[in-house]
């Protein structure tokens, strides 16, 4: 069965205090992986996308990375409002299915 | 461009009452989903549609009804509504391929 699971559920940083995020899956054929931040009482926003093992993306202070078994969302001394529930999702063979974390909580404290 | 669009907001239904959520998207894409998305549970897939005409079913489809009326518009229906069936409901789309979703406000439903 496909499965994807983020760790940590919850994270608290202090502003400054760089860390990583983690999702890791194990689905068959991967094709893609996607990043979003979700705001509370809002619908998910698109981050990144990944493809293949080795990618990397950027975006101010938020970089991805991917290898065959997980990816990273590496955060760089966050501020408060990066502030938010991280999700990450896979789509895998040859479906239109996107397959979902439970994501994981971050507060930045400043 | 208003990117995904749905309505009603917020809704209370009381057990039994039924209701469309609706769903639309000017972005051109194929595909369109419902997800619902409970605390600790995360995004899971009601149903989807790949292309106008084509409607599947996802991880949690049972007490709901869907309708893919033209490339725009997607709809979720539930027949008679069930406390189970509080959550927030979220529609998305996505273009061919693998292009990204991307997803509407949401719609916080309350049955009583």
């Amino acid at each position: 069965e496909d499965q994807v699971t983020q760790s940590p559920e919850a994270l608290r940083l202090q502003e400054g205090e760089s860390s990583s995020l983690n999702c890791s899956y194990t689905v068959s054929g991967l094709r893609g992986l996607f990043w979003y931040r979700q705001d509370p009482g809002k619908g998910p926003e698109f981050l990144f996308t990944l493809y293949s093992a080795g990618e990397e993306k950027e975006k101010e202070r938020l970089k991805a990375t991917l290898t065959k078994k997980e990816s990273f969302l590496h955060i760089t001394a966050p501020k408060p409002e990066d502030s938010a529930t991280y999700l990450c999702a896979v789509q895998a063979g040859t479906g239109n299915q996107f397959y979902f974390g439970t994501g994981t909580s971050l507060t930045v404290i400043p | 461009n208003a990117g995904v669009t749905q309505t009603p907001k917020f809704q209370v239904l009381k057990t039994g009452q039924s209701m469309t959520l609706q769903c639309a998207q000017d972005m051109n894409h194929n595909s369109m989903y419902w997800y619902r998305q409970d605390p600790g549970m995360g995004l899971r897939l009601i149903y989807y549609s790949a292309s106008e005409g084509t409607t599947d079913k996802g991880e949690v489809p049972n007490g709901y009804n869907v309708s893919r009326l033209n490339k725009r518009e997607f709809s979720l229906r539930l027949e008679s509504a069930a406390p189970s069936q509080t959550s927030v409901y979220f529609c998305a789309s996505s273009g061919q391929g693998l292009e990204t979703q991307y997803f509407g406000p949401g719609t916080r439903l309350l049955v009583l």
